[in-house]
């Protein structure tokens, strides 16, 4: 049962232009969402988080969009560089709890 | 670098070895929590340890158990290995329990199972 879905698995962009990934899930128990990127051959990396009751969270480049009734979230990165390419995992946990659900994982490739 | 290390960088056995994998959390981290993934699969929850006790159990086999030491680094130990474990596991860690923290994870491990 994948709680958490990305069913994109890969996406290209041009250099400059705006990348939007997107995460659904199922579960509405779900009120913590976190985006991590990952580079080949390391570990993921946090890049920024929501709580259920916001709709948008900002940090410079990026920003991520929280739709609750669609069970639906966004990673928008502009403008995008060549140094975004990575994978990109969307993940959900319950407040307090101690388990985080990951998505499969949308590669980015930017180009230049 | 993430502060989190993971030993050894490559495993490669056989089919019904055991092996363990060790973590050392960053300094100060009271959490370890272990993730397993496999091709083309995000990363799975395996089990998290906090301050030397279990916290919560995911998706983990009853041929792996782990264990969080009093210096807080953690073992992961994978018995009766079958062709299907092989993957990378990855470790993370995080100051608190909390599963909102954000965690930070080391280089995983990579599992090969002949």
């Amino acid at each position: 049962d994948q709680q958490v879905k990305q069913n994109s698995p890969s996406l290209s962009v041009q250099e400059g232009r705006i990348s939007i990934l997107n995460c659904d899930y199922t579960n509405s128990m779900f009120d913590y969402f976190l985006w991590y990127k990952k580079y080949p051959a390391e570990g993921p990396t946090f890049l920024i988080s929501i709580s259920s009751i916001k709709d948008k969270n900002e940090d410079g480049r990026f920003t991520v969009f929280l739709n609750k009734s669609a069970k639906h979230l966004s990673l928008h990165i502009v403008p995008s560089q060549p140094g975004d390419s990575a994978v990109y995992f969307c993940a959900a946990t319950t407040g307090g709890y101690q388990k985080v659900t990951f998505g499969t994982g949308t590669k980015l490739q930017v180009i230049p | 670098d993430s502060g989190v290390t993971q030993t050894p960088k490559h495993l490669i056995t056989a089919t019904g070895q055991r092996v363990t994998l060790r973590c050392s959390p960053r300094s100060g981290d009271l959490s370890v929590y272990w993730y397993q993934q496999s091709l083309d699969q995000g990363l799975q929850f395996l089990i998290h340890y906090y301050n030397g006790e279990e916290r919560a159990k995911g998706n983990i086999l009853e041929r792996f158990s782990a264990q969080q030491f009093p210096d807080l680094h953690s073992e992961l130990n994978l018995s009766s290995l079958e062709l299907g474990d092989s993957a990378l596991y990855f470790c993370a860690s995080s100051p608190t329990s909390g599963g909102a923290m954000k965690q930070f994870f080391g280089p995983g491990t990579r599992l090969t199972v002949l």
